[in-house]
């Protein structure tokens, strides 16, 4: 069965604090790792989307980056403004995406 | 620019009364979703639609149902809401070309039922 975790389940920062996220899969067969940032009472958004292992990307002040085995979202110098649930999905072979429960990140000022 | 639309964002209804949610998409993809989340928990494929042919997830409850009269707009019916299927819902979409697109999903509507 497909799964995907994701630790911690909270995070609670303060700004300036650099700190990652993790998300590990167990699929059969990885056509991708998306990664979305959800507010409260919204849903989610698109951050970014890694295809094969050794793959990164940046936005902002996160950066993702992806193994055969996990997902990595690093956060550095975290806001205020970036205190959201961090969610991760994956696509297996089947192509349906499986999400894990999500990183709830609390940065203070 | 809205790109994923759901109305309403907030809908109450009650015990057993139907309940329609609409979403509808400018960017012209050919696949839409419908998720269920539930607070804290991960979003629950509840179905989807590529292009017209309507692929049903296995554990999807029958009191769901869904309709997609055109590329633009999808609904999700619920013929008979009961106390658990209270939640956030969520519309997607994707392009549809690879099988692994991206997924662009919409604001979500609140169902709450009493």
């Amino acid at each position: 069965e497909d799964q995907v975790t994701q630790s911690p389940e909270a995070l609670r920062l303060q700004e300036g604090e650099s700190s990652s996220l993790n998300c590990s899969y167990t699929v059969s067969g990885l056509r991708g790792l998306f990664w979305y940032r959800q507010d409260p009472g919204k849903g989610p958004e698109f951050l970014f989307t890694l295809y094969s292992a050794g793959e990164e990307k940046e936005k902002e002040r996160l950066k993702a980056t992806l193994t055969k085995k996990e997902s990595f979202l690093h956060i550095t110098a975290p806001k205020p403004e970036d205190s959201a649930t961090y969610l991760c999905a994956a696509i297996p072979n089947d192509y349906k995406l499986s999400f894990g429960a999500g990183t709830t990140v609390t940065v203070r000022a | 620019d809205a790109m994923v639309i759901q109305n309403p964002r907030y809908q109450v209804t009650q015990f057993g009364k139907p309940v329609t949610l609409s979403c509808s998409q400018t960017l012209n993809h050919n696949v839409m979703y419908w998720y269920q989340q539930k607070s804290s928990q991960a979003p629950k494929l509840l179905f989807h639609y590529y292009d017209k042919d309507f692929n049903n997830e296995a554990d999807t409850p029958d009191n769901f149902q869904s309709r997609r009269p055109n590329t633009s707009f999808c609904f999700l019916d619920i013929r008979s809401p009961g106390l658990g299927d209270a939640a956030m819902y969520l519309c997607a979409t994707s392009s549809g070309g690879t099988g692994a697109d991206t997924q662009y999903f919409g604001p979500g509507t609140r169902l709450t039922v009493l």
